[in-house]
C-alpha cells in the first residue's frame, strides 16, 4: 500500500522559511516523478513543483526562485524548502505521486503552512 | 501558460440527477485531462485520467469525455456520497493547471 505522509508545515512569519517533508512508503521516490500542489483555505487546487526521475525540477511561477524541491533517496522522502514566504502563500501542501508525467494518483493528507505575523 | 475555464462552479441536483460538468482548456491538450474529486477537509482523490479512462476501483457511474480543448465530466446518477467538490486538471509542457472546481450538493 502506498502512503505519503507530509509534515514540517506550521505558522511562520513573512519573509521566513520552512522545509516540507513528504515521507514515502510502498514507492520509491527516486524512480518517480513527485509533485507539491497546495490549497489556500477554501480555494481551489494550485500546483507547485515537480521533481523528474532525473534531476529535472519544474515550479509554477507564482514561486520559482523562492521555492526548492528537492529529494532523499536514502530516506525516500521528498521536500519543498520554502524561502522568502508571503501571506499568499499560506495553505495546505499536498505531495503526490505524478503518474506518466500527467496525473496525480496517490496524494498525502496534507500539511498546513500559516503565513503571518 | 494554458487556462483551464470549469463550469459551473456550483449546482445542485438530486439523488439519482445525471450530473455534468464542463472544462474547456485555452489551447489544444489532446487528452491530458484528469477529473478529481476532493470531499471536505480530504485530500483530493483520482476519478477520470487521460480525459476518458475511469481510475481502478472508481464507480461506473462517472465517466469522461472529450479532447482538445473541451471536456466533459458526468455522474450518471447522483447519490449522497458524491457530494464533493470535483476538479479538473491538465498537462501541457511539463507544466500543470487545475480548474477552479465545482461544488456538488444534493437539492
Amino acid at each position: 500500500e502506498v502512503q505519503l505522509v507530509e509534515s514540517g508545515g506550521g505558522l511562520v512569519q513573512p519573509g521566513g522559511s520552512l522545509r516540507l517533508s513528504c515521507a514515502a512508503s510502498g514507492l520509491t521516490v527516486s524512480i518517480n516523478y513527485m509533485s507539491w500542489v497546495r490549497q489556500a483555505p477554501g480555494k481551489g487546487l494550485e500546483w507547485v513543483s515537480v521533481i523528474y526521475s532525473g534531476e529535472s525540477t519544474y515550479y509554477a511561477d507564482s514561486v520559482k526562485g523562492r521555492f526548492t524541491i528537492s529529494r532523499d533517496n536514502s530516506k525516500n522522502t521528498l521536500y519543498l524548502q520554502m524561502n522568502s514566504l508571503r501571506a499568499e502563500d499560506t495553505a495546505v501542501y499536498y505531495c503526490a505521486r505524478v503518474r506518466s508525467a500527467t496525473n496525480f494518483d496517490y496524494w498525502g493528507q496534507g500539511t498546513l503552512v500559516t503565513v503571518s505575523s | 501558460d494554458i487556462q483551464m475555464t470549469q463550469s459551473p462552479s456550483s449546482l445542485s441536483a438530486s439523488v439519482g440527477d445525471r450530473v455534468t460538468i464542463t472544462c474547456q482548456a485555452s489551447q489544444d491538450i489532446s487528452n491530458y485531462l484528469n477529473w478529481y474529486q476532493q470531499k471536505s477537509g480530504k485530500a483530493p482523490k483520482l476519478l477520470i485520467y487521460d480525459a476518458s479512462n475511469l481510475e481502478t476501483g472508481v464507480p461506473s457511474r462517472f465517466s469522461g469525455s472529450g479532447s482538445g480543448t473541451d471536456f466533459t465530466f458526468t455522474i450518471s446518477s447522483l447519490q449522497p456520497e458524491d457530494i464533493a467538490t470535483y476538479y479538473c486538471q491538465q498537462y501541457d509542457n511539463l507544466l500543470y493547471t487545475f480548474g477552479q472546481g465545482t461544488k456538488v450538493e444534493i437539492k
